[in-house]
């Protein structure tokens, strides 16, 4: 069965700190994706990865980037956390033109 | 860009009662997929419609995809307390690649 890890469950950020957030999927995906998801707004795009060192914008990729050095490993990094940023950060992976699994979720507090 | 409209928000039913869940695009879809997000979960995929005028049936869970390619619907008859959650459709485009677009969701609370 594919496992999608997300490091961190929860996690309680201060405004200006950079954060990190870790995900690794065990099942050789080349697709991996950056979600977040708010009340009403539904899942929204940050960025995704098609295979190592690639990367693509979403639908809101300002305030974040990605990196994806192993097939394995995507992380979302948010250079300096803003108050806006408290959400609940979902991960997924894919393979091309399938369904995507995701991970449990980080939900970011930034105070 | 491209995007999913789903409706409605919120949807509360009567155990027993029939639930339905309607996603729209713009612009013609290569295919659709639905989600389902338990309470305190994450999405778990459900199904993928690829063609015309589809209808796939698991159990009391009804897809259909429009003829034009540009709306889908999920229809689950005579609702059960394991069917509360949020549903999400996802649409993807010729022009997306591997990029998928989530609605916004409907959320469904049932009434035992």
């Amino acid at each position: 069965d594919v496992k999608v890890t997300q490091s961190s469950r929860y996690l309680v950020k201060r405004t200006g700190e950079k954060v990190f957030l870790e995900c690794v999927q065990d099942m050789d995906h080349e697709n991996m994706f950056w979600y977040r998801q708010d009340p009403g707004l539904g899942l929204r795009l940050i960025y995704f990865s098609y295979d190592v060192k690639m990367k693509e914008k979403g639908d809101i990729p300002e305030g974040y980037s990605v990196s994806r050095e192993k097939k394995e490993r995507f992380s979302l990094i948010l250079e300096s956390a803003s108050t806006n940023q408290t959400s609940m950060y979902l991960c997924a992976s894919s393979l091309p033109g399938l369904p995507l699994h995701f991970g449990n979720g980080t939900r970011l507090t930034v105070t | 860009g491209q995007q999913v409209m789903q409706i409605p928000q919120y949807q509360h039913v009567q155990e027993g009662e029939d639930f339905t869940t309607y996603c729209n695009s713009s612009t013609t879809l290569s295919n659709i997929q639905w989600y389902k997000q338990r309470p305190g979960g994450h999405p778990v995929f459900l199904i993928q419609l690829v063609k015309s005028g589809e209808v796939k049936k698991q159990k009391r869970l009804t897809f259909q995809f429009g003829e034009a390619k540009k709306n889908s619907s999920l229809h689950i008859t005579a609702t059960q307390t394991t069917d509360v959650g949020t549903y999400f459709c996802a649409g993807r485009w010729t022009t997306s690649g591997s990029r998928l677009t989530f609605g916004e969701g409907t959320q469904l609370t049932v009434n035992p």
